[in-house]
């Protein structure tokens, strides 16, 4: 079985650009998460899908991010402007639909902004 | 809301030392818990987890946590490291009841690091 795939697995980009990334989730998997890793902490969520529709996305910084599932298979997360503080490891995960499910995580691309 | 903390973002040991990563949470919900590693350049990976049941849960490669419940801890032990180990490894918790347990808190991750 094929895991979670992501692109790009790393990224460069000056501040004020913008910069988008993309999951494919698990085939059938329902549910998909993005998760923001900033150097020396743990991952946040940002953002839940649950097939095309959003269930979460309290944590999501709508000012500059935005993310969307059309036809409740791959995602993409798009980022704009850019800051400094933005470069982290952004993490995509999919999980299948039922109670208990685990949640399998992406290998993640790694964002720097200059 | 939850939030985790782990006590120790570095841990260093020798091969074939027990070694502990020490995980305390705090919500105002039942919860379930997590232990997750990522190798470097990889993925996270689940590596044990705490639904209900025994409060004592085992993975396939010799690591163990408790729950303990009082303490609101969830300690990760394993009696001997081997050099494959070195990772870092996240405690993470969900509120216990959900469709899935994707929607997950995370601690600031623990770098274990075993020396031959």
């Amino acid at each position: 079985e094929a895991g979670v795939a992501q692109s790009p697995r790393y990224k460069i980009i000056e501040k004020r650009q913008s910069v988008a990334f993309w999951c494919n989730p698990i085939s059938g998997h329902a549910t998909l998460y993005w998760y923001q890793q900033i150097l020396g902490q743990g991952p946040k969520l940002l953002i839940q899908f649950q097939n095309n529709g959003v269930v979460d996305d309290s944590q999501l910084p709508k000012d500059r991010f935005s993310a969307e599932r059309l036809k409740g298979v791959d995602s993409t997360l798009k980022i704009q402007p850019a800051k400094l503080e933005d470069s982290a490891v952004y993490l995509c995960a999919s999980s299948p639909q039922g109670a208990n499910t685990e949640a399998f995580f992406g290998q993640g691309t790694r964002l720097t902004v200059v | 809301a939850q939030s985790v903390t782990q006590l120790d973002s570095q841990v260093p040991v020798f091969e074939e030392a027990p070694v502990e990563l020490r995980c305390n949470y705090s919500s105002s919900v039942s919860v379930y818990l997590f232990w997750y590693v990522q190798y470097p350049n990889q993925g996270l990976q689940l590596l044990l987890k705490y639904l209900s049941g025994s409060t004592l849960v085992e993975s396939i490669n010799g690591f163990e946590a408790e729950f303990n419940k009082s303490q609101t801890s969830f300690h990760l032990r394993k009696p001997s490291v081997h050099i494959s180990d070195t990772a870092e490894y996240f405690c993470a918790v969900t509120r216990s009841g959900g469709t899935s347990y994707g929607k997950l808190t995370f601690g600031q991750g623990t770098i274990l690091t075993v020396h031959p």
